[in-house]
């Protein structure tokens, strides 16, 4: 069975303030997927990114930065220089094999980041 | 950009009433599924879609509930009989191929009375 786990389960900085979104994940599979999507105060779930597990390789787009390190089966993802409008709840989420028709997400818990001016 | 649309925004209803949500995936996508979110928790899966058939559920995803896509657009989830525990924030998800992402909808909200 996958599962996710986001031990904070809420983050408060001042802006400009890096913050760093921890993520572990439990998973029998070989071949897996890890996904960050964000949900805005409006409810919505927004994409970010991607990883499969053959590319530990760390990824940077523009503030946001993710660590995959398979050793300690993480998934971190860190905000630099944090926004007021990066105030959301950050879902870390496990697909297994997604050549399966079913390949669901499994989320994590979430972690509420609060920016203050 | 195409996005996933959901209706209504939000529902309120009775128990042991039926209600149906309704979603439109992204136009050529082919796998689609329905989450909830009970309010302050996490995400949890109940069903994907793909080939006009289910092609796996979750426990949660109980004779009470049904998916269709009675149309190459709609993809609705019915509940037969609402319950108390049923209120929680529905999305809708779809994604182009197996190795893709998948997109959102924005969610329906139903309150169950």
């Amino acid at each position: 069975a996958q599962k996710v786990t986001q031990a904070q389960t809420e983050i408060s900085v001042v802006e400009k303030e890096d913050v760093t979104l921890d993520c572990v994940y439990e998973t029998r599979d070989t071949t897996y997927y890890l996904f960050w999507y964000k949900q805005p105060p409006s409810g919505e779930l927004v994409f970010l990114i991607r990883r499969n597990s053959f590319d530990e390789q760390n990824e940077i787009s523009g503030r946001y930065s993710w660590n995959f390190q398979k050793s300690t089966s993480s998934f971190n993802f860190t905000i630099t220089a944090s926004q007021v409008v990066d105030s959301a709840v950050y879902f870390c989420a496990l697909s297994e094999d997604l050549k399966a028709a079913g390949n669901k997400l499994t989320f994590g818990g979430g972690t509420r980041v609060l920016v203050k001016p | 950009e195409p996005e996933v649309t959901q209706t209504p925004s939000h529902q309120v209803t009775q128990m042991g009433q039926e209600v149906i949500l309704r979603c439109v995936p992204i136009s050529n996508h082919l796998y689609f599924y329905w989450y909830r979110q009970i309010l302050g928790q996490k995400v949890e899966f109940l069903v994907s879609f793909y080939n006009n058939e289910i092609s796996e559920k979750s426990e949660i995803f109980d004779d009470q509930f049904s998916v269709e896509r009675p149309d190459g657009s709609n993809f609705t989830l019915k509940i037969r009989s609402t319950k108390l525990e049923d209120s929680a924030m529905y999305f809708c998800a779809s994604k182009g191929g197996a190795y893709n992402e998948q997109f959102f909808g924005p969610g329906t909200r139903l309150t169950v009375l």
